[in-house]
């Protein structure tokens, strides 16, 4: 079974400073891992994705992640914190092969101040 | 990648009544996933709907409860039967992604408050 642990419920950073997001999966077999951000009273957005090929790999509005395998991690970092990062973020975790269910993290709040 | 319409987005209901939320997709799809939002929390899982079969509930959430229809491959109903305050929450569709290893795309949810 796979299942997915954020670091953090809440983390405050400054505008300008980095954004850094924990995220450790646990799968007997190798994952699909996702970010996903939802902003107040909206959706999911997914950000990025791992599939097995990059392990660096970067999303969208200047985020990036790197899958980890001896750490089973998959961080999410941006260099520059911007207000409008300010949002709800999940990451989540399929099997590889085929279309399997997403199991998500208990998410981590981010709040950007001044 | 698919986009999904979901409806209601919101609504209030009372406590003992059901409310049958919708989730139309723009191509055909194999597998719609249905999630509860609770407030404050992460998404869960409540049921895999493939069309042709029955849909497929995870451990603490049952058919009598949340019935789901998927009568083709662009559609599916999710109902929250004999509502109680405890079953507020955001409840969110989802299909798997047209190619493996994308990503799966989200409706925009239904915020419902039972009262």
């Amino acid at each position: 079974a796979q299942s997915v642990t954020q670091l953090g419920s809440h983390v405050s950073v400054s505008e300008g400073a980095l954004v850094l997001l924990r995220c450790n999966y646990s799968s007997s077999v190798p994952p699909y891992l996702f970010w996903y951000v939802q902003y107040p009273n909206q959706g999911l957005q997914l950000l990025l994705k791992y599939t097995s090929a990059a392990t660096l790999v970067k999303g969208i509005n200047g985020f990036e992640a790197e899958f980890k395998k001896s750490e089973t991690s998959f961080h999410l970092t941006k260099p520059s914190a911007h207000m409008s990062d300010a949002a709800e973020y999940f990451c989540a975790v399929t099997l590889s092969g085929g279309y399997n269910k997403l199991i998500f993290g208990a998410g981590t709040r981010l709040a950007v101040h001044p | 990648s698919a986009v999904i319409s979901q409806k209601p987005s919101r609504d209030i209901c009372q406590r003992g009544t059901s409310l049958t939320i919708q989730c139309q997709v723009d191509s055909q799809v194999t597998m719609m996933f249905w999630y509860r939002q609770q407030p404050g929390q992460s998404l869960t899982l409540i049921a895999t709907a493939n069309q042709g079969s029955e849909a497929t509930y995870e451990s603490g959430f049952v058919i009598d409860k949340f019935p789901i229809s998927r009568p083709n491959l662009t559609f599916s109903t999710l109902t929250v039967s004999n509502m109680s305050p405890e079953d507020s929450s955001i409840y969110l569709c989802s299909v798997e992604p047209r190619d493996e290893g994308n990503g799966y795309t989200f409706g925009s949810g239904t915020r419902l408050t039972v009262v």
